[in-house]
């Protein structure tokens, strides 16, 4: 089956700690991009790659960084520079170039520093 | 900056009442509007979407949006709703005029409760 896949779903992490988010899609899309969810506060946009070995910052982006090396890979990795890192991350893709298309989403990953 | 507003924290309903959830957005120029839903602990899925042309989109599971300019509004709706729609929506737009990044403003969404 087509879609994004995210790993862990859970994951949990000491203060300090780096921690690295997969997103891996089989849909041949060219954009993907990670999203943050808090409680009442909707999606807020990390980071997002248009294409392999480009990748822009979006409007939360201190305490991240990402790589796109590959089409199919898009992992997220949250620093220990991120100084309330606990939330519920998405990753999403998106054909490259279409304006008028819709995102598809992976399962999520959520992450708690303890 | 394009924005979308959505007024309503949570929207009670009786199962077999009607579903409307509301959006007011901002843009600079024409926009594209969507609409996604998401269960518990589970990533979004996109219900419906307007582009262009008819003002009253169809989309998944019975759901329909009405795109109105005059009051930039795109407010969601169902005829009858059912307690497996409990769950929270998001509406989200990008302008045409934008970066051809595929960049969406979300909503702060709404939780949709059906009461049997």
């Amino acid at each position: 089956d087509g879609g994004i896949t995210q790993s862990p779903k859970y994951l949990f992490r000491k203060e300090g700690q780096n921690v690295t988010l997969s997103c891996e899609q089989n849909l041949n899309h060219d954009a993907m991009y990670w999203y943050r969810q808090d409680p009442g506060q909707g999606l807020r946009l990390i980071y997002y790659s248009q294409i392999v070995n480009d990748f822009q910052k979006g409007d939360i982006a201190e305490g991240y960084s990402v790589s796109r090396e590959k089409k199919e890979s898009f992992p997220l990795t949250v620093t220990s520079a991120q100084k309330n890192p606990t939330a519920f991350y998405l990753c999403a893709s998106s054909q490259g170039g279409g304006n008028t298309g819709e995102l598809f989403f992976g399962e999520g990953s959520r992450l708690t520093v303890l | 900056a394009q924005s979308v507003a959505q007024p309503e924290d949570q929207v009670n309903v009786a199962e077999g009442n009607p579903l409307t959830v509301k959006c007011t957005y901002s843009v600079s120029g024409n926009p594209y509007l969507f609409w996604y839903v998401q269960y518990p602990n589970r990533g979004l899925q996109f219900l419906l979407k307007y582009i262009t042309g008819d003002n009253l989109v169809k989309g998944s599971y019975g759901f329909e949006a009405e795109f109105n300019k005059s009051q930039t509004s795109f407010h969601l709706k169902k005829p009858s709703a059912l307690v497996s729609d409990s769950a929270l929506y998001f509406c989200a737009v990008r302008d045409r005029k934008g970066y051809g990044n595929n960049r969406l403003a979300f909503g702060k969404g709404n939780q949709v409760v059906v009461i049997p």
